[in-house]
């Protein structure tokens, strides 16, 4: 199985700035790479896909980026709404597997 | 729209079953797959598996290959988790998602929260 590592797991962070969460899989994986947003009540909502496509409806200060084994989430100026738990996900090779998340919290 | 409601939360003892469903709605059930994902409390999300909405065969990852079952009632746009001989390691959220053309997860349910204690 390919394994996610994320970095960092937690993310302390002001309005207004910019953060990058990245994504590290334990073998490359052609961009097919996949972020999602967990809010605290459990909803989950798809952001980018195949590392760099924004999902219909995500704001553009969202943008993923990466190759190979590395991949990056980046949110170019924080909103409210955008503190919450930040999951990537491998769809390369079955089993699809989860990073283990990043919690982007308020400072 | 498209919209994925999960039925409500259960509370069981261990060894016994459950059933819960996943209602799809605003597309053709059949034109995607079903995804099954594991939240246990407080962790990350851990793939389950996924059936194929026209066959009906399912295929499970590893960690879920016993005593989950995956199923369909393609009348009513309707996919189900059963969980047989429940642990106390199931205590858990368990979300279904679609398998859409751009993600393998592009629509989410609510979720349903499984709670195991004795």
């Amino acid at each position: 199985d390919i394994q996610m590592t994320q970095s960092p797991s937690s993310l302390p962070a002001s309005l207004g700035e910019r953060v990058t969460i990245s994504c590290r899989a334990s073998q490359g994986n052609s961009k097919n790479l996949n972020w999602y947003q967990q809010k605290p009540d459990g909803t989950i909502k798809p952001l980018i896909y195949y590392t760099s496509n924004l999902q219909s409806g995500v704001p553009s200060r969202f943008s993923g980026s990466g190759s190979g084994t590395d991949y990056s989430l980046t949110i170019s100026s924080l909103e409210p709404e955008d503190f919450a738990m930040y999951y990537c996900q491998q769809d390369a090779s079955f089993p699809w597997t989860f990073g283990g998340g990043t919690k982007l919290e308020l400072k | 729209q498209i919209q994925l409601v999960q039925s409500g939360p259960e509370m069981k003892k261990p060894g016994e079953s459950l059933k819960i469903s996943c209602k799809a709605s605003g597309y053709i059930f059949t034109d995607y797959a079903m995804q099954w994902v594991k939240q246990a409390p407080g962790k990350g999300l851990q793939y389950m598996g996924w059936i194929n909405t026209q066959t009906g065969k399912p295929t499970y990852a590893d960690d879920f290959k016993e005593r989950f079952v995956f199923s369909l009632e393609t009348s009513a746009s309707t996919a189900y988790l059963q969980i047989n001989n429940l642990k106390n390691e199931d205590t858990a959220t368990y979300f279904c998602a679609r398998d859409g053309s751009s993600s393998p997860f592009d629509y989410w349910g609510q979720g349903v929260m499984v709670t195991v204690s004795s």
